[in-house]
């Protein structure tokens, strides 16, 4: 069975300050990832996706993960944030496009002005 | 990126009433759509795969016979919730399969049902 796991429910963090939200996933294939973000009372945003090659990862709003696949991790990264970065963030992964996508829990990220 | 839009954006009902809810990928064909259910303050579970022309796979403890699904073409498919009751109320996201290069799904940007 396939899964995500999202430690950190809640992840407060000052302006201009850099973060990291952990993601580990277990799959016995191999799967595409992904970062989504969701603002309050809106739908999903794709922040990045990794499918293949670089396991370094660039995606929209300067955020950036890497795929280690000793660790089977996916970790999201920020240099500096913004206010505007308070959202909920969700890990997720995917066999194939005909699979389903599987959510992590979610990241609550509150950006301290 | 592909578009996938859904119709409506957001419903109110009464309960006992049934609601349609739509999802079109506008600008490709997607053969494979998935319709997934948010609670407020949770992660998204899916609820079912819709595949173009034939029956609907329920995922385990969604009610099939409450949560009806049709995919009638390749370009849309339809969530109808029959005698809705307020615990139906959620936030209803699709997603259509993109198999072309950067294989991925395109999300919808969801349906809010509240149900009085």
């Amino acid at each position: 069975a396939q899964s995500v796991t999202q430690l950190d429910s809640q992840v407060p963090v000052f302006e201009e300050a850099p973060v990291e939200l952990r993601c580990n996933y277990s799959s016995s294939v191999s799967v595409y990832l992904f970062w989504y973000v969701q603002y309050p009372n809106q739908g999903l945003q794709l922040l990045l996706k990794y499918l293949s090659g670089s396991t370094l990862v660039k995606g929209i709003n300067g955020f950036e993960a890497e795929f280690n696949k000793s660790q089977t991790s996916f970790h999201l990264r920020k240099p500096s944030v913004h206010i505007s970065d308070t959202a909920e963030y969700f890990c997720a992964i995917m066999k194939t496009s005909y699979d389903k996508v599987i959510f992590g829990p979610g990241t609550s990220l509150s950006v301290i002005p | 990126g592909a578009v996938v839009s859904q119709h409506p954006s957001w419903v109110i009902c009464k309960s006992g009433t049934s609601v349609k809810i739509e999802c079109r990928s506008l600008d490709f064909q997607a053969t494979t759509m998935f319709w997934y259910r948010q609670f407020p303050k949770q992660s998204l579970m899916l609820m079912a795969t819709s595949n173009e022309g034939s029956k609907a796979t329920y995922e385990q403890g969604v009610e099939k016979d409450k949560f009806l699904i049709n995919h009638a073409s390749l370009t849309l498919s339809t969530l109808t919730v029959t005698s809705a009751h307020p615990e139906d109320s959620s936030f209803y996201i699709c997603s259509a399969s993109w198999t072309g290069p950067g294989e991925t799904q395109y999300f919808g940007p969801g349906t809010r049902l509240l149900v009085l």
